[in-house]
């Protein structure tokens, strides 16, 4: 089983609210990671959680809050977004971070959420 | 900087090979990784090779890695409709608790029957 939930997979918000989304694995990997993609793009890195710690923030405005509950799960909170943070959110995890051989560092992707701002 | 570099379209004929490829950046990769993507989904890992190997085949899918030009492809054989989607290769770039994957800009396969 090789597979990473995300909910939901549609998400209309308007600017003042505030909605979250969520994702779930249970491939035992420890390390969970929220990529952001808009149209004809590649996906860009938002977060990185390394055993349920935040190693990585890439400079993501602060209306965006991750949050990694346990090791199975990671949310991303949204709050007073602007309209052109609609996109598609993916949610990744793998098994490791560091170096090794086989299928640690292999990254395995959910199938993303789609967030329109209004 | 961290570009990594794929050609934009590609158009081939039901059973001929694609050849994607992709220039990267960081001569310390330790794993590069083809992905799939199709229209209003998400991204479907295919294949990955380590950095010390220069070919992996896996079933209709061949990657070829060279490190000293940072050139990385994927053969797609005997093409099918679909296969048509937007194909991303990508980088473990960094190092230990700073790695993260570098995506390329994704070149669209277009399979036309």
């Amino acid at each position: 089983d090789t597979e990473v939930t995300q909910t939901p997979k549609h998400l209309v918000m308007g600017m003042t609210n505030k909605k979250s989304l969520k994702c779930e694995q249970h491939m035992g990997h420890r390390a969970m990671y929220w990529y952001k993609q808009k149209a004809k793009k590649p996906p860009e890195l938002m977060f990185v959680y390394s055993y349920e710690k935040l190693s990585i923030n890439e400079s993501v405005p602060s209306r965006f809050s991750p949050e990694c509950p346990n090791s199975s799960l990671l949310n991303l909170h949204l709050h007073a977004l602007q309209p052109e943070d609609s996109a598609l959110y993916l949610c990744a995890s793998s098994q490791g971070r560091g170096p090794t051989f086989g299928t640690g560092n292999t990254i395995y992707f959910g199938e993303g959420s789609w967030l329109t701002v209004v | 900087g961290e570009d990594v570099e794929q050609s934009l379209f590609l158009s081939v004929r039901e059973g001929d090979s694609s050849v994607i490829n992709c220039t990267y950046t960081d001569s310390s990769s330790t794993y590069l990784y083809w992905y799939k993507q199709e229209p209003g989904a998400g991204l479907q890992l295919l294949t990955y090779i380590f950095s010390n190997m220069d070919m992996k085949q896996d079933q209709r899918l061949t990657v070829l890695l060279n490190k000293k030009d940072k050139h990385l492809s994927l053969r797609i054989a005997d093409t099918q409709t679909g296969d048509s989607a937007i194909y991303f290769c990508a980088e473990l770039s960094g190092g230990g608790a700073t790695n993260k994957l570098i995506f390329g800009t994704g070149t669209l396969l277009a399979v036309q029957p």
